[in-house]
C-alpha cells in the first residue's frame, strides 16, 4: 500500500526557515517523480513544487522561486522541501504527492495527509 | 498564479447530472497537455479522479468522465450522490510559464 506521510511542519517567524519532508513507501520510490502542493486556509489548491526520479528536472512555482528548493533521496525514500525567506503567504497545509510518471509532470495519483506551516510572529 | 479557470461553484440535486468546465488557453491544454481531474474533500486528502484527459484509476466509479476539446476541459458526474459534495480541482501543464498549474477549483453543492 502506497503511503506518503510528511513531517517537518509547525510555527515559524516571518523571514525564518522551514525544512518539511515526505516518508514515501509502498512503491518503488526512485521510478517516480514527486511534487510539494499546498493549500492556504481559504484558498484552492497550489502546485509548488516537481522534481523527476533522479533530480535531473526541477521546477518551482513563480510564488516560491528563489526562495524554496526541492531535493529528495531515494536511498532513503524521502523528499525534501527547504523552505527559506518565509512569509505570511506561505502559511499553508504542504501535501506530499506522487507522480504517475518517472520524469513528471503527470498526474498526481497518491498524496499524503499534509504537514501544517504557519508563518507568523 | 492560475491560468485555469473553472465556475466557483455548480449545485445540482442527487441523481441528476453535472458538469465543471476547466478553460485554460494555448500554452496548457490548448497544447495538448493531460488535463486530470481532483476530488477534495474537507479533511481528506485530495483524490485523483480522471488522467490523461479521459481515464478513471482503478476504484473511481464509472459515473465520472473527463473530456477535453480546444482550450478547454470538463469533468462530468452523473447519478450525484450526497458523498460527491466537495471541491474539484483540474491540472496541467503549461510549457509558457513551466509549471505544473491547479485550476482555481469548483465547489460541488448537492442540493
Amino acid at each position: 500500500e502506497v503511503e506518503l506521510v510528511e513531517s517537518g511542519g509547525g510555527l515559524v517567524e516571518p523571514g525564518r526557515s522551514l525544512r518539511i519532508a515526505c516518508a514515501a513507501s509502498g512503491f518503488n520510490f526512485e521510478d517516480h517523480a514527486m511534487h510539494w502542493v499546498r493549500q492556504a486556509p481559504g484558498k484552492g489548491l497550489e502546485w509548488v513544487s516537481g522534481i523527476s526520479w533522479n533530480s535531473a528536472s526541477i521546477d518551482y512555482a513563480d510564488s516560491v522561486k528563489g526562495r524554496f528548493t526541492i531535493s529528495r533521496d531515494n536511498a532513503r525514500n524521502s523528499l525534501y522541501l527547504q523552505m527559506n525567506s518565509l512569509t505570511a503567504e506561505d502559511t499553508a497545509l504542504y501535501y506530499c504527492a506522487k507522480d504517475k510518471a518517472a520524469a513528471g509532470p503527470g498526474s498526481l495519483d497518491y498524496w499524503g495527509q499534509g504537514t501544517l506551516v504557519t508563518v507568523s510572529s | 498564479q492560475s491560468v485555469l479557470t473553472q465556475p466557483p461553484s455548480v449545485s445540482e440535486a442527487p441523481g441528476k447530472r453535472v458538469t465543471i468546465s476547466c478553460t485554460g488557453s494555448s500554452s496548457n491544454i490548448g497544447a495538448g497537455y493531460d488535463v486530470n481531474w481532483y476530488q477534495h474533500v474537507s479533511g481528506a486528502a485530495p483524490k485523483l479522479l480522471i488522467y490523461d484527459d479521459t481515464k478513471r484509476p482503478s476504484g473511481v466509479p464509472d459515473r465520472f468522465s473527463g473530456s477535453k476539446s480546444g482550450t478547454s476541459a470538463s469533468l462530468a458526474i452523473t447519478g450525484l450522490q450526497a458523498e460527491d459534495e466537495a471541491d474539484y480541482y483540474c491540472q496541467s501543464y503549461d510549457n509558457a510559464l513551466s509549471v505544473s498549474l491547479f485550476g482555481t477549483g469548483t465547489k460541488l453543492i448537492v442540493l
